[in-house]
């Protein structure tokens, strides 16, 4: 799976949109984004996915980069407990094997 | 529907002593997973299971060992614990689209 960069950590304010950025050059065309999150110390949670299109559901907008080395995770009105550690990772669709989990981003909303 | 489960949810060792994390999930999922995250840091993959009767090596298998006891269950076992291991463990499974994580197991070893 291709490796993917973060930055360490970022701050929004409540109610505003918070974009958090996940760099992944060496993506491989059949390999999808993934976005999870972990809130305190609980079991990561599944956000958003996609291959190259722009997603959205529930919980956030997913916007990929035409030449996919790149995406951004949107939380459109960020409230205090969108606080949390966020997790870009890219792997395979269909792939039963290991995923690799990277350092994340520490989002802080701040009121 | 609970998901998964991992039990216990805490628990202190001493120096030696062994032990087993269990995992069960009933989703149906094929694969399944045992991380680690020490304080202040990401999670790290011990091992998983793509499938029944299979088992792999992830980032940091040394001193522990896993069984895929039948589709729903997978274990975690250290057979000699060190303070090294104090983590907590989340055990997940997966389709294959996303995973779906247990509430994790606070291990301390003294």
């Amino acid at each position: 799976d291709a490796k993917t960069t973060q930055p360490p950590s970022m701050d929004c304010a409540e109610g505003r949109a918070a974009n958090l950025p996940c760099n992944h050059s060496t993506i491989s065309g059949n390999e999808y984004v993934y976005w999870y999150r972990q809130i305190h110390s609980q079991g990561p949670q599944y956000i958003i996915h996609g291959l190259k299109n722009n997603e959205t559901n529930e919980m956030a907008s997913l916007i990929i980069t035409e030449d996919r080395k790149s995406s951004t995770l949107i939380l459109p009105h960020a409230t205090l407990r969108d606080t949390a550690v966020y997790y870009c990772i890219v792997r395979v669709y269909n792939q039963g094997g290991k995923l690799i989990f990277g350092q994340g981003t520490e989002l802080s909303v701040k009121p | 529907n609970a998901g998964v489960t991992q039990t216990p949810k805490f628990q202190v060792l001493k120096t030696g002593q062994s032990m087993t994390l269990q995992c069960a999930q009933d989703m149906n999922h094929n694969s399944m997973y045992w991380y680690r995250q020490d304080p202040g840091m990401g999670l790290r993959l011990i091992y998983y299971s793509a499938s029944e009767g299979t088992t792999d090596k992830g980032e940091v298998p040394n001193g522990y060992n896993v069984s895929r006891l039948n589709k729903r269950e997978f274990s975690l076992r250290l057979e000699s614990a060190a303070p090294s291991q104090t983590s907590v463990y989340f055990c997940a499974s997966s389709d294959t689209l996303k995973l779906f994580f247990g509430s994790g197991t606070q291990l301390s070893v003294l």
